[in-house]
C-alpha cells in the first residue's frame, strides 16, 4: 500500500488477555518504530527495528511487551497479560534507513487499545 | 522522559492570525522535526531542520532553531480552520540513537 497500515484500528480486551497489534510499513522502508500515545500526551518511544533486528528496545515498559519483525517488513507488537494501564493508542511508523540520523517518519493511523 | 517540551500547551486564535509555538530540548541534536496530528489520526511530518540550520520555510510554515538556547519555534502564518490540530516537536538526539523523542504537543484551535 501507499502508506503505513495498522490493524486492528480498535481493540477492546479484558484485563489479563493477550493482544497482538500489526504494522505493515511502507514498502522499502527498512526502519520501523513503535510508539505509544496516551490521551493528551505526545508519542512515547517503545522499540525501533532496523531490518529484522530490534536496534533499540529501551522504551518497552516491561517484559509483557514484545515485538517482532521476522522478515524485515511487517511487525507485530505483542502484549501479554494486559493491564488497564496499557490502554493507549499504539502508533507505528516507518522510514528510509539513514546511517547517522533519523529522517522523516511516516505514521500509521494507530491501533487504539482499551483494556477493561 | 520527554526530550522536547512545547509551549504553550494550548493555543486558541482566530482564522487569519498567526500561531507561534515553541519547543525546548535538553541535549545536543542531529535534527529537530515538527509533526501535526488531527484528532484521532496519525502524525504527519511537517518540516525537518538540521542542527546546522537556523531557519526553514515550507508554505505557510516557518521554523527556527537556536541550538545555543536548545529551542525551536514553529510559526503558522495566516491560519485557517483546517490548521486546527496538535503540533509536536521531535528531536533526533546524538545520544539517543536513531529514533525521535517527542514532546507533549501544543493543541491549536483556529476559530472561523
Amino acid at each position: 500500500g501507499a502508506g503505513v497500515s495498522q490493524t486492528p484500528s480498535n481493540k477492546v480486551t479484558e484485563k489479563g488477555k493477550y493482544v497482538e497489534l500489526r504494522c505493515d510499513p511502507i514498502s522499502g522502508h527498512t526502519a520501523l518504530y513503535w510508539y505509544r500515545q496516551s490521551l493528551g500526551q505526545g508519542p512515547e518511544f517503545l522499540i525501533y527495528f532496523q531490518g529484522t533486528g530490534a536496534a533499540d528496545d529501551s522504551g518497552l515498559p516491561n517484559d509483557r511487551f514484545f515485538a517482532v519483525r521476522p522478515e524485515g517488513s511487517v511487525s507485530t507488537l505483542k502484549i501479554q497479560r494486559t493491564e488497564r494501564g496499557d490502554s493507549a493508542v499504539y502508533l507505528c511508523a516507518s522510514s528510509r534507513y539513514r546511517a547517522t540520523n533519523t529522517g522523516e517518519l511516516f505514521f500509521g493511523e494507530g491501533s487504539r487499545l482499551t483494556v477493561l | 522522559s520527554q526530550q522536547g517540551e512545547e509551549d504553550p500547551q494550548a493555543l486558541s486564535i482566530q482564522e487569519g492570525e498567526n500561531a507561534t509555538m515553541n519547543c525546548s530540548y535538553k541535549t545536543s541534536i542531529n535534527n529537530l522535526q515538527w509533526y501535526r496530528q488531527n484528532s484521532g489520526r496519525g502524525l504527519v511530518h511537517l518540516i525537518l531542520i538540521r542542527s546546522n540550520e537556523r531557519e526553514k520555510h515550507s508554505g505557510r510554515l516557518r521554523v527556527t532553531l537556536d541550538t545555543s538556547k536548545k529551542s525551536s519555534s514553529l510559526l503558522i502564518t495566516a491560519s485557517r480552520a483546517a490548521d486546527t490540530a496538535s503540533y509536536f516537536c521531535a528531536t533526533d538526539a546524538y545520544a539517543a540513537g536513531n529514533k525521535l523523542t517527542f514532546g507533549g504537543g501544543t493543541r491549536v484551535l483556529v476559530k472561523p
